[in-house]
């Protein structure tokens, strides 16, 4: 069954600081990948999306990810974390004929002053 | 950016009760989708709808559970009976295309069932 990983519950971060958050996916065929931000108490909102080409995409807040077919992974990463930047970020994976998303459990970004 | 409305951000019903969660999704988007996040856990698909049927729905759609978008209105969410399991933050999302594959997603009802 296609299934999203997020092994890390939580991270945290100095303000400042560079980041990567892991996703690894496991899916048959190829795969169409996005990262979504949960902001407290808000609904989720695209931070970027991989459609087959490069593998490195680049998203909004400076944000960019990086596609590995052989790590079957879509890790995310940003060069300088700001505190706006704490809150549960999603990597999901689109599934099936109808566009159905498989999210992972999440990983809960804390920044530190 | 485009956005997706729900209506209302919060609905406490007893169990038993009927409930309706509404969306309002992007004008001109044609697929709609309902998620389901239990509180700290992951968001799970439910039930994906385009030209009023339903494509694709997940084992926790249940029975109770009903969709509809008459003649371009509020796309909804309708659970009865609700039963304690239900509570939940339910997201509603839409996209434009098939091939589009962006889903917008509104901010979410949160439904406690007492």
């Amino acid at each position: 069954a296609q299934s999203v990983t997020q092994p890390d519950a939580r991270v945290t971060v100095s303000e400042g600081a560079s980041l990567q958050l892991r996703c690894k996916y496991s899916y048959f065929g190829t795969p169409y990948l996005f990262w979504y931000v949960q902001y407290p108490r808000q609904g989720l909102q695209l931070l970027l999306k991989y459609y087959p080409g490069d593998p490195v995409v680049q998203g909004v807040n400076g944000f960019e990810a990086e596609f590995s077919k052989s790590n079957s992974s879509f890790h995310l990463r940003k060069a300088s974390v700001h505190w706006s930047d704490w809150a549960v970020y999603f990597c999901a994976a689109l599934s099936g004929s109808f566009n159905k998303l498989t999210f992972g459990a999440g990983t809960r970004l804390a920044v530190c002053p | 950016g485009p956005k997706v409305l729900q209506i209302p951000s919060h609905q406490i019903i007893d169990m038993g009760q009927m409930v309706t969660l509404n969306c309002d999704p992007v004008s001109n988007h044609l697929y709609f989708y309902w998620y389901k996040q239990i509180l700290g856990q992951q968001m799970e698909f439910l039930v994906n709808f385009y030209n009023g049927k339903v494509m694709e729905k997940s084992k926790l759609f249940k029975d109770q559970f009903s969709v509809e978008r008459p003649d371009g209105s509020y796309f909804t969410l309708k659970i009865q009976p609700t039963a304690l399991e239900d509570s939940a933050v339910y997201f509603c999302a839409s996209s434009s295309l098939l091939g589009g594959y962006e889903q917008y997603f509104g901010p979410g009802t949160r439904l406690t069932v007492l």
